[in-house]
């Protein structure tokens, strides 16, 4: 059983157009998580949710755009898709904090690609 | 700005050979984690220190946190090929925001 689960893996895209990135974790968890790893496998995060409600919006453009319609799960859409946007997006999910010291399942990750 | 610097970036090394991985921040972290992350996955947790001053050992991988909570450095005793990854830190500063350094991608040669 996959704990957090991606899709898809691959996603070769152009400029301009709009693409989303699916999440479910069946872990149980009430929060998720939003990374970007750059071509220097920085990983960076992007937003976090609690219980569907966002707590961390991680200066982010507002091309993307969470969206968690459970606590189990939390989509990604991004508008308008640019060169920059190329890099692998990883899902991830936690204990809520105060839960003791936190761990993050990670997915697999997205490979975005803008053409 | 939090920061993890992470040193060194790159490390090649022979199988059997010891190595130790620096994660260093001006910051203070109520614990920090260690991960590593294979091609086409995730990174999956190896350990979290909680206690400034604290050691983990996990085979044959020590742990530590350094005394202020700003630090922590990663001992590979007689190192494998299976031990070849991207190793990162994570600090967490405690708003459900985990901060990663910047990785060290370790390769080990048989």
């Amino acid at each position: 059983d996959t704990a957090v689960s991606q899709t898809p893996k691959y996603l070769v895209t152009q400029m301009g157009n709009d693409k989303s990135i699916k999440c479910e974790q069946n872990l149980g968890h009430d929060t998720m998580y939003w990374y970007k790893q750059d071509s220097k496998k920085f990983l960076k995060i992007m937003f976090s949710y609690n219980n569907k409600e966002l707590i961390i919006n991680e200066t982010v453009p507002n091309r993307f755009s969470p969206k968690s319609p459970d606590k189990a799960h939390l989509n990604l859409h991004i508008n308008s898709l640019e060169l920059g946007d190329s890099a692998v997006y990883f899902c991830a999910s936690s204990l809520p904090m105060g839960s003791g010291a936190n761990v993050l399942t990670f997915g697999a990750g997205s490979r975005l690609t803008v053409l | 700005t939090q920061l993890l610097e992470q040193s060194p970036q790159f490390l090649s090394i022979q199988e059997g050979e010891n190595l130790t991985v620096y994660c260093n921040s001006s910051s203070v972290f109520s614990s920090l984690q260690w991960y590593r992350q294979e091609p086409g996955e995730g990174p999956v947790l190896l350990v979290t220190v909680v206690t400034g001053g604290e050691v983990k050992k996990l085979k044959r991988l020590t742990f530590q946190f350094g005394d202020a909570r700003k630090d922590s450095s990663l001992h590979i005793t007689a190192a494998q090929p299976g031990d070849t990854g991207l190793y990162l830190c994570a600090g967490d500063s405690g708003t459900y925001k985990y901060i990663f350094g910047t990785g060290t991608r370790l390769k080990v040669l048989a």
